[in-house]
């Protein structure tokens, strides 16, 4: 079945940079996108960017200059990176598939603190 | 960017009770609208896709409409397992967008 499953590291410091991964299993990359969710504690949600089937990519304008979206159809990961933590980046982070946006994965919390 | 609007923020209704939430877009989606429900502690699960379609294995008390700017989700007759928080969001234009939620409580 379709499943997506974020990993991170939990806790940033400030100024550093946050790597995130979500591992797909039950679709291809070739065949659907996949995208990055926040959600601050307490929150509503905002789209941070997408990677789609064909490999084109789409950022939030306010985030684009700190973001970095990849794939690896190897290992059926997305990659997501983003520069310049600041304590406002503190959220629930969730990878979804796109463009059904129908499945989620069950998130990671990233803290950023020092 | 397309800003999208729901109300009410909070609403608070019976078992039994249809009820009615709203989203206004602040331009024409057509009809790219998707509607999630968020459970406390959960991600946000797919009811309704592109308006007014049920995702498979979502009750038939869930049903969507809409057009333009103004979309609705109804729940026919409220249930206790109901209470979340219902996202509408937009995928017509990028970036796309969420509305801040409607919380749904039980009287």
């Amino acid at each position: 079945q379709v499943q997506l499953k974020e990993s991170g590291p939990g806790l940033v410091q400030p100024s550093r940079t946050l790597s995130l991964t979500c591992t797909v299993s039950g679709f291809s990359l070739t065949s659907y996108g996949v995208s990055w969710v926040r959600q601050p504690p307490g929150k509503g949600l905002e789209w941070i960017a997408a990677i789609w089937s064909g490999g084109s990519t789409d950022y939030n304008s306010a985030l684009k200059s700190r973001l970095s979206i990849s794939r690896d159809t190897s290992k059926s990961q997305v990659l997501l990176k983003m520069n310049s933590l600041q304590t406002e980046d503190t959220a629930m982070y969730f990878c979804a598939r796109s463009t059904s946006f129908d499945y989620w994965g069950q998130g990671v919390m990233v803290t950023v603190s020092s | 960017d397309i800003q999208m609007t729901q109300s009410p923020s909070v609403l608070s209704a019976s078992v039994g009770d249809r009820v009615t939430l709203n989203c206004k877009a602040s331009q024409n989606i057509n009809k790219y609208l998707n509607w999630y429900q968020q459970k406390l502690g959960e991600a946000p699960k797919l009811l309704i896709y592109n308006t007014n379609n049920l995702q498979t294995g979502i009750p038939s008390r869930f049903s969507g409409s809409g057009s333009g700017t103004d979309y609705t989700l109804t729940i026919s007759s409220l249930q206790p397992e109901d209470v979340a928080t219902y996202f509408c969001f937009q995928h017509n234009s990028w970036p796309f967008t969420f509305g801040s939620g409607t919380k749904l409580e039980i009287k």
